[in-house]
């Protein structure tokens, strides 16, 4: 079935950049979401970009979409101990069927 | 509207026992989604609706699991005779579901221990 890969874990020091990578195997995916988890908390929507483009930012966070590797980038400016989270990243397989999303990856902030 | 809202946050129960979960999705949204996730996993799909009508149901979802939106607001899930494997977080979604769009809004989730 489709499938959503990404590295589990991530460690940065505050006031570096975060790279967390995605890979998925749908080529007919629409959108593909961010979406970011605190302990004991559900999933807060982060960012989102339309399989058409390529670079979406929006302040701090910057997404990365290279549809011919079926490669999703999330790249977090100025990384702050509050970015400290689990990140998941989501494909809307062919548009209409629900999100199928990764195992996550956990990124420590250091101060 | 204040989001999704789940409720109980936290139900522990013994093996064997029924349990129900209630979500308030946001109130102008048409999908209502429910996902399960265990410890360092990812949300699985289990079944969503359309409104009042249930469209999709994974097949992790087994006969013990049950989910209703009667009035296509408010969804329940229902676990019978729950057993320890059954332990995860239920997580409960909502989108506006138009075109291809599916920009989801979690609830805080129900956490389920069974002893």
């Amino acid at each position: 079935g489709e499938d959503v890969e990404q590295s589990l874990f991530l460690s940065v020091r505050e006031g570096d950049s975060s790279v967390i990578n995605c890979t998925y195997t749908d080529s007919s995916s629409t959108y593909l979401y961010w979406y970011k988890q605190e302990p004991g908390a559900g999933l807060q929507l982060l960012t989102y970009i339309f399989s058409n483009m390529d670079m979406k930012q929006d302040q701090r966070l910057t997404v990365l979409l290279n549809k011919k590797d079926k490669h999703l980038s999330l790249r977090i400016a100025d990384t702050q101990t509050g970015d400290s989270a689990i990140y998941f990243c989501a494909d809307a397989f062919s548009g209409n069927t629900p999100l199928v999303f990764g195992k996550g990856t956990r990124l420590s902030v250091i101060a | 509207d204040t989001g999704v809202s789940q409720d109980p946050r936290h139900k522990i129960t013994k093996r064997g026992q029924n349990v129900t979960f209630r979500c308030d999705p946001i109130s102008e949204h048409n999908r209502l989604y429910w996902y399960r996730q265990t410890l360092g996993q990812g949300p699985e799909f289990l079944t969503y609706f359309q409104n009042e009508a249930q469209l999709e149901k994974s097949r992790l979802l087994s006969n013990r699991f049950s989910a209703e939106r009667p009035k296509g607001s408010f969804s329940t899930l229902e676990i019978q005779r729950t057993e320890q494997g059954d332990s995860a977080m239920y997580l409960c979604a909502s989108s506006l579901g138009i075109a291809q769009d599916e920009k989801l809004f979690f609830g805080s989730g129900t956490q389920l221990s069974v002893l």
